[in-house]
């Protein structure tokens, strides 16, 4: 199926780091959304975005929607042993009145204490 | 307040037959989505459906049906299963088509 193309891929960090990962298409979203997914539970929404150009905040977390609308970055700050989990990124298409939604392949973080 | 309920937890069935899976969305919410998530990847969005209409639909054969009831409750129909529809089935519900959707725990459906 189709899915956005997210990076990092997975990253190890230190408690205390920053991290940042992205989202990239090559199709025009209306809106971009970020979830935390825990292992054998649903997604956790984090962040929405429905601007080109907006950066919104959410505690530690920070996104943003690009200018072209292709695609989306999403920083955490001050990484804590909680923040371990996957995070995806979904963006949203609107073509003649029907909406799709198509998910990235999603970041593996890990925090080392 | 109670966030998107789904039904049932896990479901064991075997090729060939037919499984019905069901979910409530958050209270006010009148959008409802279903994504297939296999197991080390993103989910895969397969509807949307708002006032008991669909609204979008994602590439699965059309053994995948839905319908969205007046209390804006929803099932997912599934014919003929495969061992490749063993997955992860989530339900997402949001105020509109266009607004951010906050996911149910899922189903886990499991075909021998």
């Amino acid at each position: 199926g189709q899915q956005l193309n997210q990076s990092p891929q997975s990253m190890f960090i230190q408690e205390g780091e920053d991290v940042s990962m992205n989202c990239t298409s090559s199709s025009i979203f209306n809106t971009w959304l970020w979830y935390k997914q825990d292992p054998g539970e649903g997604p956790v929404l984090l962040i929405a975005l429905y601007k080109a150009g907006e950066l919104t905040s959410n505690g530690r977390l920070t996104a943003q929607f690009g200018i072209t609308r292709k695609d989306s970055f999403l920083n955490i700050s001050a990484s804590i042993p909680s923040d371990v989990g996957i995070y995806f990124c979904a963006g949203q298409l609107t073509t003649s009145g029907t909406y799709k939604y198509i998910f990235g392949t999603g970041t593996r973080l890990k925090v080392l204490a | 307040d109670a966030g998107v309920t789904q039904s049932p937890t896990h479901l064991i069935k075997t090729r060939g037959q037919h499984v019905t899976l069901r979910c409530s969305p958050i209270s006010g919410h009148k959008s409802v989505s279903w994504y297939q998530q296999v197991l080390g990847q993103g989910p895969q969005f397969i509807f949307q459906y708002y006032e008991k209409e669909e609204r979008g639909r994602g590439n699965f054969p059309d053994r995948f049906s839905a319908r969205q009831f007046p209390n804006y409750s929803s099932e997912l129909n599934v014919n003929a299963l495969l061992l490749g529809d063993s997955a992860l089935y989530l339900c997402a519900s949001s105020l509109a088509t266009h607004l951010e959707q906050f996911f149910g725990p899922g189903t886990r459906l499991t075909v021998l």
